[in-house]
C-alpha cells in the first residue's frame, strides 16, 4: 500500500489567515482525497481531488474556503482560507489502496486562536 | 451528514476480555472497512470485507456483515491495553452505475479503552 507524507503535522494560526495543508504519495494515484475531523467528531469527506480536473467538494463545503491543488498524480494540497476557530479540527488526506482499503496522512491538527 | 452509527459510543473492557462493536449502514455498498485511530493520529486501516462476503478474520479480529440488515460488527479477542483507540467503520458506497464512488463515509465511532 502507498505511503502518504503530510505537512504539517500541526499548527496554531491566527483567525483570518490561511495554511496549506501538503500530502506527498510514495506512488501515482487517480484519486486523492481530504477529510476533516472536528473535535471529538468523525470524519467527514472535504473534497476529492483528481489529477488535471478541478476537486469534488461534498456538500457544506466550497472552493472559495478549501482550495485543493492537485498538480501531479503524487501530490495535493489542501489550504484552510480565512480561518475562523470553527476550523480548528485534524484535516487528514487519503488514498485508495484496493484490497487494502485506504491510506491516510498522519493528519494535521490546526487551531486557530 | 453521516451514514453510519456505532454502538456503543464507547467501551470499557479489562485486558483479556473480547470487545465488540457494531456498526449500521444506510446505502448499498461495495465493501465496509474498518479503522483504528490512535490518540487523534492518523488512521489505520484494518480489514475489508466485501458486500458478498460475510465474514472475515484477520488475527485477533472478527467481522461479520450483514447487508440484508445494513449492518457490521467488529470483534477483538483477547484485547490486550495496546488496543485502546477510536474504532471506525467506513463504507465505500455503489453509486447507480453499481460501481464505487471511491470515497469513504465515516460512522460515528466507538472509544475503546482497555484497562491492563
Amino acid at each position: 500500500s502507498a505511503v502518504i507524507s503530510q505537512k504539517p503535522s500541526r499548527d496554531i494560526c491566527q483567525r483570518g489567515t490561511s495554511l496549506t495543508i501538503q500530502c506527498q504519495v510514495d506512488s501515482q494515484v487517480t484519486m486523492m482525497f481530504w477529510y476533516r475531523q472536528q473535535p471529538g467528531q468523525s470524519l467527514t469527506l472535504i473534497a476529492t481531488a483528481n489529477q488535471g480536473s478541478e476537486a469534488t467538494y461534498e456538500s457544506g463545503f466550497v472552493i472559495d474556503k478549501f482550495p485543493i491543488s492537485r498538480p501531479n498524480l503524487t501530490f495535493s494540497t489542501l489550504t484552510v482560507s480565512n480561518m475562523s476557530p470553527e476550523d480548528s479540527s485534524i484535516y487528514l488526506c487519503s488514498v485508495p489502496g484496493g484490497a487494502y482499503g485506504y491510506t491516510f496522512g498522519s493528519g494535521t491538527r490546526l487551531t486557530v486562536v | 451528514s453521516q451514514q453510519g452509527e456505532e454502538d456503543p459510543q464507547a467501551l470499557s473492557i479489562q485486558e483479556g476480555e473480547n470487545a465488540t462493536m457494531n456498526c449500521s449502514y444506510k446505502t448499498s455498498i461495495n465493501n465496509l472497512q474498518w479503522y483504528r485511530q490512535n490518540s487523534g493520529r492518523g488512521l489505520v486501516h484494518l480489514i475489508l470485507i466485501r458486500s458478498n462476503e460475510r465474514e472475515k478474520h484477520s488475527g485477533r479480529l472478527r467481522v461479520t456483515l450483514d447487508t440484508s440488515k445494513k449492518s457490521s460488527s467488529l470483534l477483538i479477542t483477547a484485547s490486550r491495553a495496546a488496543d485502546t483507540a477510536s474504532y471506525f467503520c467506513a463504507t465505500d458506497a455503489l453509486g447507480s452505475g453499481g460501481t464505487s464512488y471511491g470515497k469513504l463515509t465515516f460512522g460515528q465511532g466507538t472509544i475503546l479503552t482497555v484497562h491492563p
